[in-house]
């Protein structure tokens, strides 16, 4: 496609539920990322692939979140158990990869978690 | 792991007046230094990026400075203009190994008419 499109663009769920975010990066970009925006506040890193290598798991906040990609291309993010805290725009972005360069970020999904 | 520190977390400039914004890393391996623009409600869009290997790099009305011995970088807006408010990030990467992309908190400039 011509970006990186993400959805839902907006989701609103009940405290424990579990929810998945998905994330389809620009077509030949072999890295991906995850990151999270809460109110008025800056990007937090929370995992990192790139081709077929493991994941950079770093950034996840706790064991509910999760992510996979399939087949080096679509991700999707798991939260389980949401909690208000989880309440956040979730911002996909991938790159070339191989080396550094510009982040192409999707439009985000907001999360609001009653 | 990386840490970035960015400052100011908000900045009210004249239009036409320069503004700076400042960025601090922790990681001696981080050699890639972009800034990412993201105006209200939309995505942030990479503005500008230096690497470890120049002092300074310039583009129109905006530049980069990187320090490297003192770990910090900055970005400067001369001349600025209304459509210059937004929400700025700073990032610091390695250039090899693990690319991740460690983000300042954001600084939010505000360009008065």
């Amino acid at each position: 496609g011509a970006g990186v499109s993400q959805s839902p663009s907006n989701k609103v769920t009940e405290k424990g539920k579990d929810v998945e975010l998905r994330c389809d990066p620009i077509s030949g970009h072999t890295a991906l990322y995850w990151y999270r925006q809460s109110l008025g506040q800056g990007l937090e890193f929370l995992i990192y692939f790139q081709g077929n290598s493991a994941p950079d798991k770093s950034g996840l906040p706790s064991d509910r979140f999760s992510a996979e990609r399939t087949g080096g291309s679509v991700s999707t993010l798991t939260i389980q158990r949401t909690q208000q805290e989880d309440s956040a725009v979730y911002l996909c972005a991938s790159s070339r990869g191989q080396s550094t360069g510009e982040l192409f970020f999707g439009e985000g999904s907001r999360l609001t978690v009653l | 792991g990386e840490n970035v520190e960015q400052h100011p977390s908000t900045l009210s400039v004249q239009e036409g007046d320069s503004a700076v914004i400042k960025c601090t890393y922790s990681d001696s391996a981080s050699n890639y230094f972009p800034w990412y623009k993201q105006e209200l409600g939309k995505r942030p869009q990479l503005i500008i990026d230096i690497r470890s290997n120049v002092g300074e790099k310039k583009d129109q009305r905006i530049a980069v400075t990187l320090n490297k011995t003192a770990k910090h970088f900055s970005l400067h807006i001369t001349e600025t203009q209304p459509e210059d408010s937004a929400v700025y990030f700073c990032a610091a990467s390695p250039t090899s190994g693990t690319y991740k992309y460690i983000f300042g908190t954001g600084t939010r400039l505000k360009v008065l008419a």
